[in-house]
């Protein structure tokens, strides 16, 4: 069976420190992947999305960035964080563009 | 863009109560629908996938329909327990890559 993990589960950082974001997906090969943001009060938006290693789609412009260095692995990430970037970030995957997603248990971010 | 909206936002029943969750949106040319569930402070965990070829989908105490010429989706829930109790979402994947999201409607079932 398929798992999807992300970490840190919980995060606090200061204004303008970087930041990384870890997600992984077991039991599937060559899956889509997806970075959405859930903050306080608003639906989920997608944030990133990957057909494949090294690919790479942006949904909004924003001060993040993603990369997905393994076919299973997807990566967020900032180089000086903002107030406006806390939130509950959920990594997704799904077999096709067309296909249930599958969502990991998330990282609850804290800008201070 | 596509509108998703879900109604109530909050609903509370006491427990063995049958009830349905609503879910309207404006663009009918969608792939499919899904249905989440939600827990305070987690992620989301996939209830039921509906295709845009089809008219409903089960599992378990679970039946969602979908009616994409009235832009209509809803969630039934049968013999209620506490631990239904959540934020239920639902979601359309289009021809983009996105799932645009309701912002959900959250339910608390009472002993």
């Amino acid at each position: 069976s398929q798992t999807i993990h992300q970490w840190p589960a919980t995060l606090v950082q200061p204004v303008g420190s970087p930041l990384s974001l870890e997600c992984t997906v077991e039991g599937t090969s060559n899956p889509n992947l997806y970075w959405y943001r859930q903050a306080a009060g608003r639906g989920l938006q997608l944030l990133f999305y990957s057909v494949g290693i090294g690919q790479i789609s942006s949904e909004v412009p924003q001060n993040l960035s993603a990369s997905r260095p393994q076919d299973r692995q997807f990566i967020l990430s900032s180089k000086k964080l903002l107030l406006s970037d806390s939130g509950f970030y959920l990594c997704a995957w799904a077999r096709t563009v067309s296909n249930e997603q599958y969502f990991g248990p998330g990282t609850r971010l804290t800008v201070t | 863009k596509q509108e998703v909206t879900q109604i109530p936002a909050a609903l509370s029943v006491p427990e063995g109560e049958n009830l349905v969750l609503n879910c309207s949106f404006t663009d009918s040319a969608i792939y499919n629908l899904q249905w989440f569930r939600q827990d305070p402070g987690k992620g989301l965990t996939s209830l039921l996938l509906i295709q845009s070829s089809q008219r409903e989908q089960t599992s378990g105490r679970l039946n969602a329909s979908l009616d994409k010429s009235s832009g209509r989706s809803t969630l039934y829930i049968a013999a209620s327990q506490p631990g239904d109790s959540a934020t239920y979402l639902c979601a359309l994947g289009d021809s983009g890559y996105a799932l645009n999201f309701g912002k959900g409607t959250s339910l608390l079932v009472t002993p």
